[in-house]
């Protein structure tokens, strides 16, 4: 079984506070993304990455980082946490030669910026 | 622009009836269609996925359509159960990036 795991289900910071969220998989995927999830706007893509140190932005990038230094693990970096940031984030992967676009997603984390 | 959409928000089924589950799109570039499911507290789960070349793909109690004419697709869940309540995502495949639409709660009453 695939799996991905958040190292983190809920969090609570502060305004300007700096968020590490991580995620790692277990199958040995080329493929990781970053969405979160809102009411009533669905999941939307933040970053994604196709390999080892490399990244690409998805729609809402801003105020928000990533990295992937190793290929089973991707983190998003909150620099300065703002209230709008409140949200459902998931972790995906997915294997790089597979084009049918199935995603195996983490348990989510829930952010709240206080 | 959203490029692929649920216009129902939500949608309430009694058990053992059909749920029908829709989803427009604009781009015709998609080449490949998904379903996934939610449930509150939970990653989304992969539940169906059609090929832009078939109009058909069928799953136990699940099957998708596609009618490329209208850029239409639809979930069908024959008979629904009240474990089938849980938020429905539609998503299409545009080169390597994963569209999602915003989502139909499905609520099953027993």
């Amino acid at each position: 079984d695939v799996k991905v795991t958040q190292s983190s289900r809920y969090l609570v910071k502060r305004t300007g506070e700096k968020v590490f969220l991580e995620c790692v998989q277990d199958m040995d995927h080329e493929n990781m993304f970053w969405y979160r999830q809102d009411p009533g706007l669905g999941l939307r893509l933040i970053y994604f990455s196709y390999d080892v140190k490399m990244k690409e932005k998805g729609d809402i990038p801003e105020g928000y980082s990533v990295s992937r230094e190793k290929k089973e693990r991707f983190s998003l970096i909150l620099e300065s946490a703002s209230t709008n940031q409140t949200s459902m984030y998931l972790c995906a992967s997915s294997p790089g030669t597979d084009n049918t676009g199935e995603l195996f997603f983490g348990e989510g984390s829930r952010l709240t910026v206080l | 622009d959203q490029q692929v959409k649920q216009n129902s928000p939500s949608l309430s089924v009694q058990e053992g009836r059909i749920s029908i589950l829709n989803c427009d799109y604009t781009n015709s570039m998609f080449d490949y269609f998904l379903w996934y499911k939610k449930y509150p507290a939970e990653g989304p789960t992969f539940l169906i996925s059609i090929s832009s070349i078939k109009d058909k793909n069928e799953d136990g109690r699940f099957t998708v359509f596609l009618n490329k004419s209208a850029k239409h697709l639809s979930l069908h869940i024959v008979p629904s159960q009240p474990g089938d309540s849980a938020v429905y995502f539609c998503a299409a495949i545009l080169f390597t990036s994963l569209i999602f639409g915003k989502g139909t709660t499905l609520s099953v009453s027993s």
